[in-house]
């Protein structure tokens, strides 16, 4: 039972570059979500996926875009990645409705020189 | 929007005492909070949770209180011991008009238990 998966783990970067952070679930879960964890600000959340075919923006969007592919898989990319942007991307999902558990993969660890 | 105060950011206790975390919030409309605890380099991982139908809610060791009227709610951990030690996170949910919870963490707390 994989749960929550995400790739790459580590990705090193140069400014303007792009790239896409890939995330699936093999719970059969509705709801996904982006978060990103800074040192000392906890998590903060990106964008998020209520049911397939929707997506909505979280806290800090800018500078990001997200595809919910189908109910597996959602994607999180850096059009023109900035050193601001260096930072752990957590994915994580929920049964929805509200007040269900979320459940996060491992992260992807991201340095943009 | 929401927002979640959690205190302290660091607390160290000697195995055996026990830990109390704080955290405050704003959005009288919060109806869900969940506590995480990460280990370093690891992911968040969900320890309890709570509703706001419920006072207060125990799991062996772990217990978390909720007082909605001065929008608090508390983690406490009793007989602590040395894998208690990591980053401890509480949050509070955002109602959503499409179903997705969102959630507002706090800033962390590092648990250090010492031997």
């Amino acid at each position: 039972n994989a749960g929550v998966t995400q790739t790459p783990k580590f990705q090193v970067l140069k400014t303007g570059q792009s790239m896409t952070l890939q995330c699936a679930q093999d719970m059969n879960h509705n709801s996904m979500y982006w978060y990103r964890q800074d040192p000392g600000m906890g998590l903060r959340l990106i964008y998020y996926s209520a049911s397939e075919g929707t997506t909505d923006k979280g806290e800090v969007p800018n500078g990001y875009n997200v595809s919910r592919l189908n109910k597996r898989e959602f994607s999180l990319r850096l059009e023109s990645a900035a050193p601001s942007q260096t930072s752990v991307y957590f994915c994580a999902s929920s049964e929805g409705p509200e007040n269900q558990p979320q459940h996060f993969g491992d992260g992807t660890r991201l340095s943009i020189l | 929007g929401e927002n979640v105060e959690q205190h302290p950011s660091t607390l160290s206790v000697q195995e055996g005492d026990s830990a109390v975390i704080k955290c405050t919030y704003s959005d009288s409309a919060s109806n869900y909070f969940p506590w995480y605890k990460q280990e370093l380099g690891k992911r968040p991982q969900l320890i309890i949770d709570i509703r706001s139908n419920v006072g207060e809610k125990k799991d062996q060791r772990i217990a978390v209180t909720l007082n909605k009227t001065a929008k608090h709610f508390s983690l406490h951990i009793t007989e602590t011991q040395p894998e208690d030690s990591a980053v401890y996170f509480c949050a509070a949910s955002i109602p959503s008009i499409q179903g997705a919870q969102k959630l507002v963490f706090g800033q962390g707390t590092r648990l250090t238990i010492n031997p």
